[in-house]
């Protein structure tokens, strides 16, 4: 089946702009990933929603990173007025509950220039 | 909240060795251990995992140990080949959190 897939691959912003990352999880897949990843980096938990609940937002590193999630399903994170060190991949990984296996999309790779 | 440490950061190993990666957490809580390899340019991908209520699980050349009194967990690689060649993530989750934190990743390179 089709995995967890992510739009835009690559985004080159300029500094100040405002960009939307989109993540479609795997159909039937209850909890939702953002991660993001510097060069060489590991993996900076972002966002967690499950299901109906309230989003877990504590990873999120300033207020201009937001994050929803439309009918339990697609996922769009959004950051506000980019900066240089807002570049990043960004990856969304979905599981089939709260403690599972986590399915990675192949990332969003965001440059701001 | 929960503290991943991973070590070592680079592993160098010889076709055919043995190659170990050690983590550490924080929350006794944590009762999901999985292990994620990352090869260059790619997504993470699961290769094994493991729950608090078991003390080892093994997926042929590749196992995974589990010590919840000392709080940590390793991975262990036999036989390895340059295949292998990747980064390797652990990471903690509570099952009430649902939150995964994640350890800073381990380079490994087998050489031919």
């Amino acid at each position: 089946g089709a995995g967890v897939s992510q739009s835009p691959s690559n985004k080159v912003t300029e500094k100040g702009k405002d960009v939307e990352l989109r993540c479609d999880p795997i159909s039937g897949h209850t909890a939702l990933y953002w991660y993001r990843q510097s060069l060489g980096q590991g993996l900076e938990f972002l966002i967690y929603f499950q299901g109906n609940s309230a989003p877990d937002k504590s990873g999120l590193p300033s207020d201009r990173f937001s994050a929803e999630r439309t009918g339990g399903s697609v996922s769009t994170l959004t950051i506000q007025r980019t900066q240089q060190e807002d570049s990043a991949v960004y990856l969304c990984a979905s599981s089939f509950n709260r403690v599972n296996e986590q399915f990675f999309g192949p990332g969003t790779r965001l440059t701001v220039l | 909240g929960e503290n991943v440490e991973q070590h070592p950061s680079t592993l160098s190993v010889q076709e055919g060795d043995s190659a170990v990666i050690k983590c550490t957490y924080s929350d006794s809580a944590s009762n999901y251990f999985p292990w994620y390899k990352q090869e260059l340019g790619k997504r993470p991908q699961l290769i094994i995992d493991i729950r608090s209520n078991v003390g080892e699980k093994k997926d042929q050349r590749i196992a995974v140990t589990l010590n919840k009194t000392a709080k940590h967990f390793s991975l262990h690689i036999t036989e390895t080949q340059p295949e292998d060649s990747a980064v390797y993530f652990c990471a903690a989750s509570i099952s009430n959190a649902g939150k995964s934190t994640f350890g800073d990743g381990t380079t490994l390179t087998v050489k031919p």
